[in-house]
């Protein structure tokens, strides 16, 4: 286990919903990333917080948003949810961010949309 | 932009063993990862390599060619537990960039 943990582990919610998916790092990690993966598809960066600021951004639209708290823990939020954001919701910390910082991922929030 | 390639599906024998293979052209590149990704959970992390040649991590290894945009992911002495989706990552700054993913299945 990496000591990543993410809440909650399933979500179904309804089209034009908004949702908050929480992660929490682990212990010395400072910087979050979050990703997104489709069924039977690799998982694509939507954004990287480090230190309580964006750090970098995927191409997903604003209404993917995040935050960063002084503890290092993370939150996505999606609005106006559409049926393709029915994904896996990966976040991965790190000791840092750049080059060479492995990225330790926690097991996932599953999201569907009807 | 990130192009990164690699094969659908591989099966083989318990005790063979197996290469994955990875191509990928980028428009910024600092190393590449591979990930192991068991169904149904997160991908846990298996090598990294931002020099060229080969590192040995004991059954598994992972071989890096920059110049040649290739690398590969070696599993040795295959085990019925090694059966999962196995992800080529490029590192570029801040982010990771994977590619699909490749199945391998191990058969008895």
């Amino acid at each position: 286990e990496t000591g990543v943990t993410q809440s909650p582990t399933h979500l179904i919610k309804t089209r034009g919903q908004q949702v908050t998916l929480r992660c929490s790092s682990q212990s010395g990690h400072n910087t979050v990333s979050w990703y997104q993966q489709a069924l039977g598809q690799g998982p694509q960066f939507i954004f990287q917080y480090y230190r309580e600021e964006e750090n970098g951004r995927g191409n997903f639209p604003p209404r993917f948003s995040g935050l960063q708290f002084p503890n290092y823990s993370s939150e996505l939020n999606v609005n106006a949810l559409e049926l393709d954001d029915s994904a896996l919701y990966l976040c991965a910390s790190s000791p840092g961010t750049g080059d060479g910082k492995t990225q330790y991922f926690g097991p996932g929030t599953r999201l569907l949309v009807l | 932009g990130q192009n990164i390639d690699q094969p659908t599906e591989m099966t083989a024998t318990e005790g063979a063993i197996v290469q994955i293979n990875c191509t990928y052209q980028t428009s910024g590149f600092n190393g590449l990862f591979w990930y192991q990704q068991h169904a149904g959970e997160a991908p846990t992390f298996l090598s990294y390599n931002v020099l060229d040649g080969l590192e040995e991590k004991g059954r598994f290894s992972s071989f890096l060619s920059r110049s040649k945009g290739y690398s590969y992911l070696l599993l040795k002495e295959l085990q019925m537990k090694d059966s999962a989706s196995y992800l080529c990552a490029t590192s570029n700054d801040y982010k990771l960039s994977f590619g699909a993913g490749t199945t391998v299945t191990v058969r008895a």
